[in-house]
């Protein structure tokens, strides 16, 4: 089945650390995007890749960062200096880099930092 | 640049009810409008999007919302509910900026409860 995968599901991690979320698809999409959604706030755009080897920072970058070495993996890494991480991160991915295309998004993961 | 302003936080209705989900943005250009849903423990979903001509668009699960230009509004309706419209759903906007997907923005969302 063409998807997007998202791991693990939840993930616990000590105040401090940096922890890395995984992302990949196979929908053979030029595009990623990665959102943070926090109760009663919606999605917010973190970074978004609209080709490999190329990423943009979105409205709340400052604490993460990202890479997109291959067309299917857009993995994102929340690092220590991310000061409120706790919260569900959704991955998405369209077609191509016009603002025509839908999203298809992940499944998410739930981080809880502790 | 742009923002998305959803009317209700939370909406409460029975089996049967009509609804209306309203939406509304503030960008002055050429903007592409959506609603998504999320159902209990289910992935974010497309119900309807808007890039142009008719402005009363038609989803899926017999949704269907209207844009209407004068007004920044992109509202949300169904004639008649079901206990399985039970979810979140997200209003989002993504403008006409150099013409590339830099990403959507997205509402607060509104979470409706259908009671039986």
């Amino acid at each position: 089945d063409g998807g997007i995968t998202q791991s693990p599901k939840y993930l616990f991690r000590k105040e401090g650390q940096n922890v890395t979320l995984s992302c990949e698809q196979n929908l053979n999409h030029d595009a990623m995007y990665w959102y943070r959604q926090d109760p009663g706030q919606g999605l917010r755009l973190i970074y978004y890749s609209q080709i490999v080897n190329d990423f943009q920072k979105g409205d709340i970058a400052e604490g993460y960062s990202v890479s997109r070495e291959k067309k299917e993996s857009f993995p994102l890494t929340v690092t220590s200096a991310q000061k409120n991480p706790t919260a569900f991160y959704l991955c998405a991915s369209s077609v191509d880099w016009s603002s025509y295309n839908e999203q298809f998004f992940g499944p998410g993961t739930r981080l809880t930092v502790l | 640049a742009q923002s998305v302003s959803q009317h209700n936080h939370h909406v409460i209705l029975s089996e049967a009810a009509s609804l209306e989900l309203g939406c509304n943005y503030s960008y002055g250009g050429t903007v592409n409008l959506f609603w998504y849903v999320q159902y209990p423990g289910q992935h974010l979903q497309l119900l309807l999007k808007y890039f142009s001509g008719d402005p009363l668009v038609k989803g899926i699960k017999g949704f269907e919302a209207e844009f209407i230009k004068s007004k920044f509004s992109f509202n949300l309706r169904k004639p008649s509910v079901q206990w399985s419209d039970t979810a979140e759903y997200f209003c989002a906007v993504n403008a006409h900026s150099g013409g590339g997907a830099d990403g959507l923005t997205f509402g607060k969302g509104t979470h409706l409860i259908i009671q039986p």
